[in-house]
């Protein structure tokens, strides 16, 4: 099975500030790696698939990018409404396994 | 709107059995699995298993084969996923949150997700 490892496991940021999330896969997953976006008491929603093509409704300011076994999510300009946890997941094969997550904190 | 609606929290004592629900909504089942991921509490996110409605064909994960059953209902405007369980366990305690997959059996990408079932199993 594919190991999928998030860092850091805990971000504190402030609004308008920039940053980036990291995905490692434990062998090469090609571009086959999707974000998903979970705040509480909502349902998760797919950011990023395909390591870099946005979902419908996502908005710009998501960027997601890597291949092979490294990935990067990066948010510019930090919303209010972005602070949740931040999931990577690889679907390269079955079982199709998650990372840790991110959670994305207001400093 | 496309939607996965799930059944209710359900608490349950070690032994007993139990079957939520998913239902979906606003799409055509074509091309489409319908499936469990499990978020047990502190742990990570991990798939249960997951159906085809057109043809009821499933997945198990490893870790679920033996312990869980996935069936479903279908209609004419869409369907009705099931995960039962005939023998709850402690551990079986956690969310698990309806999904739908895009792709084939052996490769696939969550593209909607449902509110979650909570499911606790205590005595």
């Amino acid at each position: 099975e594919i190991v999928m490892t998030q860092s850091p496991a805990t971000l504190s940021v402030s609004p308008g500030e920039r940053v980036t999330l990291s995905c490692r896969a434990s062998q090469s997953i090609g571009d086959s790696l999707a974000w998903h976006q979970h705040k509480p008491g909502q349902a998760p929603r797919l950011l990023i698939y395909d390591a870099s093509l946005r979902a419908t409704g996502v908005p710009a300011r998501f960027r997601g990018s890597g291949s092979g076994t490294q990935f990067t999510l990066t948010i510019s300009g930090l919303q209010s409404e972005d602070f949740a946890i931040y999931y990577c997941q690889h679907y390269k094969k079955w079982p199709e396994s998650f990372g840790q997550g991110t959670r994305l904190d207001i400093k | 709107e496309e939607r996965l609606v799930q059944s209710g929290a359900a608490v349950r004592k070690p032994g007993n059995s139990l079957k939520i629900s998913c239902a979906t909504s606003g799409f055509s089942l074509t091309g489409y699995w319908v499936g469990w991921v499990r978020q047990r509490p502190g742990k990570d996110l991990e798939w249960v298993a997951f159906i085809y409605p057109r043809d009821s064909d499933v997945r198990y994960s490893p870790s679920f084969r033996s312990h869980v059953t996935l069936s479903v209902d279908r209609a004419t405007d869409g369907a009705t996923a099931f995960l039962q369980w005939n023998t709850l366990e402690a551990s079986d305690t956690g969310i698990y949150y309806c999904a739908r997959r895009k792709g084939s059996s052996w490769s696939g990408l969550i593209d909607l997700w449902g509110l979650g079932t909570q499911v606790i199993v205590s005595s």
